[in-house]
């Protein structure tokens, strides 16, 4: 099975700075990447997907891939404590579309 | 529109119990996912439906491990018997369909406990 890594963290930033998140992968095949958020406690949801090479924006968020160097990563920026929260990596694979999570990076925005 | 829907929240066993998980997703979305996730690590995949069918389970542990989809609705999933090993939150999640771009939206997911 191929592999999503992130950085387990935690990651720690200061309020209004920009978070910087990263995820590497190790199949070149991979279609679509996806970032979830994931409060303590409960069930991961979607923040953002890209599949192509770029940037890809949406209020504070932005997702960028970058499919040569097998890596995607999110920035969050003017960060708020409520973005304190394990975001997940994920990777859809294969011609299933197959899902590979990665195990997440704690981030905690300190006021 | 309703979420995704499991229960029970919250379940604790004896090791060598069966443990039962249901299942009923948002409306309309055809593909169902059950996952477990540990502690400080990301969902992991036990089985995937399309419709009726299991189109991936090959991460199911098949000799303790069941799962149904009689009426492509709602799912069960079984453990039968327990292991301490077990212990886990088992999330459920759907899909509109099972393509590259597709969102999965996820339960509030059951804590089991196994002692």
């Amino acid at each position: 099975q191929k592999e999503v890594e992130q950085n387990s963290g935690p990651l720690s930033v200061p309020e209004g700075a920009i978070a910087s998140l990263n995820c590497t992968y190790s199949d070149r095949g991979s279609q679509s990447f996806f970032w979830y958020r994931q409060y303590s406690g409960k069930s991961p949801e979607l923040i953002m997907f890209i599949y192509s090479n770029g940037d890809k924006e949406d209020g504070r968020f932005t997702a960028q891939l970058n499919k040569a160097s097998q890596y995607v990563s999110l920035l969050i920026r003017d960060s708020q404590p409520s973005d304190s929260a394990t975001y997940l990596c994920a990777v859809s694979q294969g011609s299933n579309y197959q899902l590979i999570w990665g195990a997440g990076t704690k981030l905690i925005i300190k006021p | 529109e309703a979420g995704v829907v499991q229960s029970p929240r919250y379940k604790i066993i004896e090791k060598k119990q069966p443990v039962a998980f249901w299942c009923n997703p948002i409306s309309g979305h055809n593909t169902l996912y059950w996952y477990l996730q540990n502690l400080g690590q990301g969902p992991e995949l036990l089985i995937r439906y399309e419709n009726e069918e299991a189109v991936d389970d090959s991460q199911l542990p098949k000799d303790r491990f069941s799962a149904e989809r009689l009426k492509g609705v709602d799912s069960t999933l079984k453990i039968q018997p327990a292991e301490l090993g077990d212990s886990a939150v088992y999330l459920c999640a759907s899909s509109l369909g099972g393509t590259s771009g597709d969102e999965q939206f996820f339960g509030p997911g059951t804590r089991l406990t196994v002692l």
